[in-house]
């Protein structure tokens, strides 16, 4: 089955403590990208990633790293969380980056940070 | 910097009508045009495209108009059924590739 997997699904931590949510896709996509949903704000893009190697920061980079080493693989890493960043996270990818629309998006993962 | 923005946070529809749901865009260079549908405790879901070279797309029972003069675009959806009850995104594509913009959302509530 098509899909893209984020893991964890749901993560309560503490300021400052580093963190990684995984996101694996098996489509052989080229594009991935990482979103975070907050209440009344929408969808706001992290960072997002052309192809292996590749990435870029988004509209709201800061507080978080990326790294794209295989093709399917994308983990979200904060180093150092802070409160502001609870949120819900959602990975996608699409085949190509110039056709955005039909993005695979993952299921979430809700983080709280105390 | 670019943004998206929807008209209504919130619609509510009788079941068998018509929706829909209204969407702005500040960049008069955004070619492509995204909606995506929402459901509870899920993550958003493609539902129709739609290129800056077109003013209406068609899928089925949904349908994208495009106004690029005022720089608007809507999601019609015919026949509203309470399985569409959900939160839906208007997107658009940034200048840079790669980027993409988010609306707010709106949330639809169809009542039986």
């Amino acid at each position: 089955e098509a899909q893209v997997t984020q893991n964890p699904r749901y993560l309560i931590t503490v300021t400052g403590k580093k963190l990684t949510v995984t996101c694996s896709q098996n489509m052989n996509h080229e594009y991935m990208s990482w979103y975070r949903q907050d209440p009344g704000l929408g969808l706001r893009q992290i960072y997002y990633s052309m192809n292996v190697e590749v990435t870029d920061k988004g509209d709201v980079p800061e507080g978080y790293k990326v790294s794209r080493k295989e093709k399917r693989n994308f983990p979200l890493i904060l180093e150092s969380p802070s409160p502001n960043q609870t949120s819900l996270y959602f990975c996608a990818s699409s085949l190509i980056a110039g056709y955005l629309g039909e993005q695979y998006f993952g299921p979430g993962t809700r983080l709280t940070v105390t | 910097g670019e943004s998206v923005g929807l008209h209504l946070p919130t619609l509510s529809v009788q079941e068998g009508d018509n929706s829909i749901i209204n969407c702005a865009y500040s960049n008069s260079a955004s070619d492509y045009f995204i909606w995506y549908k929402q459901e509870s405790g899920k993550g958003p879901q493609f539902i129709i495209d739609i290129r800056s070279n077109m003013d209406k797309r068609q899928g089925q029972r949904v349908t994208v108009l495009l106004n690029k003069t005022v720089k608007h675009l809507s999601l019609q959806i015919a026949a509203t059924q309470p399985g569409d009850s959900a939160v839906y995104f208007c997107a658009t594509r940034g200048s840079t590739l790669g980027r993409l913009y988010f609306g707010r959302g709106t949330q639809l509530t169809v009542w039986p």
